[in-house]
This record gives structure tokens, C-alpha cells and sequence, in this order.
């Protein structure tokens, strides 16, 4: 069974970048694609994008502008930027796996980290 | 691109049957067969349990069911049990932001 899991500052300062790391266990991370979503306490989930294993991404247009990702096969690990952060971005953020390359839907999830954007 | 619209609570009594609602558009719901079904738990993770509108991963129950028609997709639990209380989120592809979700409809099993 596929295991994720999310690393990261749970603090960061407005106008900081948003660093978190998916570690992928039980399972390669080759072959298939690799999502963040988010989810501010109380509300909805937001997808803000995915990279694949040879590092093709796509992005959600409300955050492409601030959003890199970056993958490293060699440690089975995925990576999340979000830069100029500011109090909006708070939220759990979750590592996902893409069930199939065209559907975007998500079989298998981190725990979730809470990142809190405050000074 | 605007969220899904899910009713935000639906309940029933143990052993009834439930349908949750997930409204679109003809950009989303209604162009592709696309549109999965999520459980969360409060603190948890959301948990696949639906995709591409009617299949079930291995070891959801079939007391999970999904439709569509339309715009409008649909989520049905058969034999309502206790442990079914969550939130359930919608999502569906968009050729314009890749993903939108629902809203979320909480079931509360009375």
C-alpha cells in the first residue's frame, strides 16, 4: 500500500515561500503523476497542481504564477513552492497520487500538514 | 472556475438511503466522465471513493454508488450506517483549471 507523507515548516512569515516535501514509501514514485491539494480548516479542497516523474507539470491558473514543484526519483520525494504567501494560504496541505494521468482523481493521500502563514 | 455546488448538509436515519447532488456546468460535469466522490472524517485525509462517475476502488463498499446525468452528478448510500457521517466532496475535470471540487455536504447519520 502507496504511503505519503509531508514535511515542512508549519509557520511561515507573509511574503515568505511555502516550502513542503511528499515522501513517497511502499511504492515507486515512477510512472505516474503527483498532486498538492489544500484545504483551509472548515472549507473546500483546492488543487494547486502536479508533476510527473519526468517532471512535467501542470498548475492550477489561480496559483501558477507562484507555484513551482520538482521531483527527485532518486529519493522517492516530490516538492511543493508557493511563494509571496500571505494570511489566504493558510490551510492543510496534502500530497495526493493520481489514480490515471487523465482523470485527476486522487487514490491515495498524505496525512495532511497544517501551514499557518502568520508574522 | 467556480466550485462544484453540493447542498451543504444531507442527513438520514441508519439503513436509509441518501443522495448527495453535485451541480456543474457544461464545461465540466457535463463534458466528461470524470467526476469522482471523496470521504473525509474530521482531521483526516479525504479518502477516494467514486471515480470516473460510477467506479468503486477496490475495498469501497457497494453501499457507494454514482450517477450522473446532465450537468448534475450523484452520490447514493444505500444502508445508511453510523460510520458514514462525514464530509463528502465532489470533483470533476475541467479542461480550464484541470480540477474543481464541490463545495462539500456533510452527512449526518440521525
Amino acid at each position: 500500500q502507496v504511503q505519503l507523507q509531508e514535511s515542512g515548516p508549519g509557520l511561515v512569515k507573509p511574503s515568505e515561500t511555502l516550502s513542503l516535501t511528499c515522501t513517497v514509501s511502499s511504492g515507486s514514485i515512477r510512472d505516474y503523476y503527483w498532486s498538492w491539494i489544500r484545504q483551509p480548516a472548515g472549507k473546500g479542497l483546492e488543487w494547486i497542481g502536479r508533476i510527473y516523474t519526468s517532471g512535467t507539470t501542470n498548475y492550477n491558473p489561480s496559483l501558477k504564477s507562484r507555484v513551482t514543484m520538482s521531483i527527485d526519483t532518486s529519493k522517492n520525494q516530490f516538492s511543493l513552492n508557493l511563494i509571496s504567501v500571505t494570511a489566504a494560504d493558510t490551510a492543510f496541505y496534502y500530497c495526493a497520487r493520481d489514480r490515471a494521468a487523465r482523470t485527476f482523481d486522487f487514490d491515495y493521500w498524505g496525512q495532511g500538514t497544517l501551514v499557518t502563514v502568520s508574522s | 472556475q467556480s466550485a462544484l455546488t453540493q447542498p451543504a448538509s444531507v442527513s438520514g436515519s441508519p439503513g436509509q438511503s441518501i443522495t448527495i447532488s453535485c451541480t456543474g456546468t457544461s464545461s465540466d460535469v457535463g463534458a466528461y466522465n470524470y467526476v469522482s466522490w471523496y470521504q473525509q472524517y474530521p482531521g483526516k485525509a479525504p479518502k477516494l471513493m467514486i471515480f470516473e462517475v460510477f467506479n468503486r476502488p477496490s475495498g469501497v463498499s457497494n453501499r457507494f454508488s454514482g450517477s450522473k446525468s446532465g450537468i448534475t452528478a450523484s452520490l447514493t448510500i444505500s444502508g445508511l450506517q453510523a460510520e458514514d457521517e462525514a464530509d463528502y466532496y465532489c470533483s470533476s475535470y475541467t479542461l480550464s483549471t484541470h480540477v474543481v471540487f464541490g463545495g462539500g455536504t456533510r452527512l449526518t447519520v440521525l
